[in-house]
């Protein structure tokens, strides 16, 4: 079955760009039931969507991060990657990567998660 | 404060009836389904329902959605003390053209 992995650096600098890379395996990132996404946590908070992104490279991103948000997809490499710019304390949070359904929506398929603090 | 309304915490004893609310409104619930994701401590969410009221392969039948108009719920029968957890609804915004998620509610097995 299909399963994703975050990687990247634990912690960024203030106004440095966050940079994470979701691997997927066991299945193809070519697919056109899914967008890929981004999801982040805060500690002791709740969940808030960063964006999605289609193998195409047709990108979704909420509203609120989109000045300093970027997604993009490597299908050679069957990864899909966040970039965040200008990070402040306030990005500190548990970044997931999922899978969402096309049809339904729903993020069937998470990553574990990686946490990443925003400090000098 | 989100745009997707949850209780902050529920509670009940092992073998009881547990039913979150989330309220939204016209540009969410209102217009697009709902799913709902369960946290476990320490882990990543988990799909728990989608399309309102469907449920995942592998999902106890234990748990149920529902909708109607702005609102929708999550019941949980026969409670049990993994179902501790935390637990989020979520939907597409049609005028924020975002995925919003409900603040969570925590659920404690008492």
């Amino acid at each position: 079955q299909v399963q994703l992995q975050e990687s990247g650096p634990g912690r960024v600098k203030p106004s440095e760009t966050l940079s994470l890379t979701c691997t997927v395996s066991g299945g193809s990132i070519r697919t056109n039931s899914y967008y890929w996404g981004w999801i982040r946590q805060p500690p002791g908070k709740g969940l808030e969507w960063i964006g999605n992104i289609y193998y195409s490279g047709n990108t979704y991103y909420n509203p609120s991060l989109k000045s300093r948000v970027s997604i993009s997809v490597d299908t050679s490499k069957n990864q899909f990657s966040l970039k965040l710019s200008s990070v402040s304390a306030a990005d500190t949070a548990v970044y997931y990567c999922a899978r969402r359904g096309l049809l339904t929506g729903a993020f069937d398929v998470w990553g574990r998660g990686t946490m990443v603090s925003v400090s000098s | 404060q989100s745009v997707l309304t949850q209780p902050p915490s529920a509670s009940g004893t092992p073998g009881q009836r547990v039913i979150i609310s989330c309220s939204g409104s016209s540009s969410n619930i209102g217009s697009n389904t709902i799913n709902w994701y369960q946290q476990l401590p320490g882990a990543a969410p988990k799909l728990l329902i989608y399309n309102n009221n469907e449920r995942p392969s592998g999902v106890p039948d234990r748990f149920s959605g529902s909708k109607s108009g702005t609102s929708a719920s999550l019941a949980i029968s026969g409670l049990q003390s993994e179902d501790e957890a935390d637990y989020y609804c979520a939907a597409w915004d049609d005028t924020l053209k975002s995925v919003i998620f409900g603040g969570g509610t925590r659920l404690t097995v008492l």
